[in-house]
């Protein structure tokens, strides 16, 4: 089975502050994705990557960038944290071909005060 | 655009009687179309896929999906639902013939089933 590992359930940390969320997948995937999921919203894409070093913008970039150093690891950085970035972030990955599945982590909560 | 839309927000059922989730989709191409279940404090299971073929798509847990085409809808069912089905739904889609495009979320369909 596919395994996407974020490095935290939940988090709470300050206004202002840079925040670093990891994500690694253990099936060799090509393709990562960071979405944020809030209440009423469904599911808004972030950041995706189709290769190392490689990303690509999704819906809602602003106020986030990612870093893809390692095939396994796709990390979302919020650069200066503010509360309307309150929210539960997952991240996916997926085989190159458009037909197969993105496989999801549990999430992160991420709290900001 | 792409874009799909789940119409209702929750879904009522009694165990032992059928279920359907609804889904409608607008890709300009030809689709390709998902089934997720959230369960509480969980990332998105993968429930079933259409991809070409047979309309009729049988997945995990006992949930089949119809593909229809000229209503551009792709609706979960369930013949009879169980307790355990009550979670948060949400229909993907991708356009197949858009190289390096996301999965386009619905926001979701809250089911319950009341024992």
């Amino acid at each position: 089975d596919v395994k996407v590992t974020q490095s935290s359930r939940y988090l709470v940390k300050r206004t202002g502050e840079k925040v670093f969320l990891e994500c690694v997948q253990d099936m060799d995937h090509e393709n990562m994705f960071w979405y944020r999921q809030d209440p009423g919203l469904g599911l808004r894409l972030i950041y995706f990557s189709y290769d190392v070093k490689m990303k690509e913008k999704g819906d809602i970039p602003e106020g986030y960038s990612v870093s893809r150093e390692k095939k396994e690891r796709f990390s979302l950085i919020l650069e200066s944290a503010s509360t309307n970035q309150t929210s539960m972030y997952l991240c996916a990955s997926r085989l190159g071909q458009l037909n197969q599945p993105q496989h999801f982590g549990d999430g992160t909560r991420l709290s900001i005060l | 655009a792409q874009s799909v839309a789940q119409p209702e927000d929750q879904v009522n059922v009694a165990e032992g009687n059928p279920l359907t989730v609804k889904c409608t989709y607008s890709v300009s191409g030809n689709p390709y179309l998902f089934w997720y279940v959230q369960y509480p404090n969980r990332g998105l299971q993968f429930l079933l896929k259409y991809i070409t073929g047979d309309n009729l798509v049988k997945g995990s847990y006992g949930f089949e999906a119809e593909f229809n085409k000229s209503q551009t809808s792709f609706h979960l069912k369930k013949p009879s639902a169980l307790v355990s089905d009550s979670a948060l739904y949400f229909c993907a889609v991708r356009d197949m013939n858009q190289a390096g495009t996301a999965l386009i979320f619905g926001k979701g369909t809250t089911l319950s089933v009341s024992s």
